[in-house]
């Protein structure tokens, strides 16, 4: 089992649609919690990082962390053709300088 | 843009060569991480570099090694290429008010 597992999708949503997606990991010692974009031949760009159980809005981002349950969310409201990426999701033991543990990524297409 | 590049942007090289890849910061942060990312996948993290020091190393063989300067420009060396090696490869600095890793737009490796 990897210690991340991410859906890879792809994932095609009209425009304005809300867009949720998902990780679940195994390993307990993960504490920090990513999200990061990544646009074609570009590299990832932090959205959102969390240390506790519960909930962090940014904009139209809602980031979702239940340690019990070993999953995370991103939520995207009123999503854009602009939001078109793939998503990553990214966990560490030990704060956001240590090493990275990623998802494979979920490729997302908002249709205008 | 994150202040964070990468040369050269794409190589192309043939099983069994050697490739040096290039990362360096504007702001002269001390802390450099490597990762490689297959297609279709997440990145996965090679080793960290603190000061000059390697200071962490993921599952990749003894091949793979690096280097930091006194100015904290980082090198990530590659030898006997083999075709799975063929990647993004990806630098990140911590920004160390922010604690969080600011990616390169990578280079891309081509093993023929």
């Amino acid at each position: 089992q990897k210690e991340v597992e991410q859906d890879p999708g792809p994932l095609s949503v009209p425009e304005g649609a809300i867009v949720s997606l998902n990780c679940t990991y195994s390993n307990s010692a993960f504490q920090y919690f990513m999200w990061y974009r990544q646009y074609s031949r570009k590299g990832p760009e932090l959205l959102m990082y969390t240390y506790s159980s519960g909930n962090k809005e940014d904009g139209r981002f809602t980031a979702q962390v239940d340690k019990s349950s070993k999953y995370i969310s991103l939520f995207i409201r009123d999503s854009q053709p602009s939001d078109s990426a793939t998503y990553l999701c990214a966990m560490s033991s030990g704060g956001s300088n240590y090493k990275l543990t990623f998802g494979k990524g979920t490729l997302l297409t908002v249709n205008p | 843009e994150t202040g964070v590049t990468q040369s050269p942007t794409h190589l192309i090289k043939t099983r069994g060569q050697q490739v040096t890849l290039r990362c360096s910061s504007q702001s002269g942060h001390n802390t450099v991480s490597w990762y490689q990312q297959a297609l279709g996948q997440g990145p996965q993290f090679i080793f960290q570099y603190y000061r000059e020091e390697e200071n962490g190393r993921g599952n990749f063989p003894p091949r793979f090694s690096g280097l930091q300067f006194p100015n904290y420009s980082s090198e990530l060396n590659v030898n006997a290429l083999e075709l799975d090696d063929s990647a993004l490869y990806l630098c990140t600095y911590t920004h160390p008010s922010y604690n969080e890793q600011f990616f390169g737009p990578g280079t891309r490796l081509t093993v023929l």
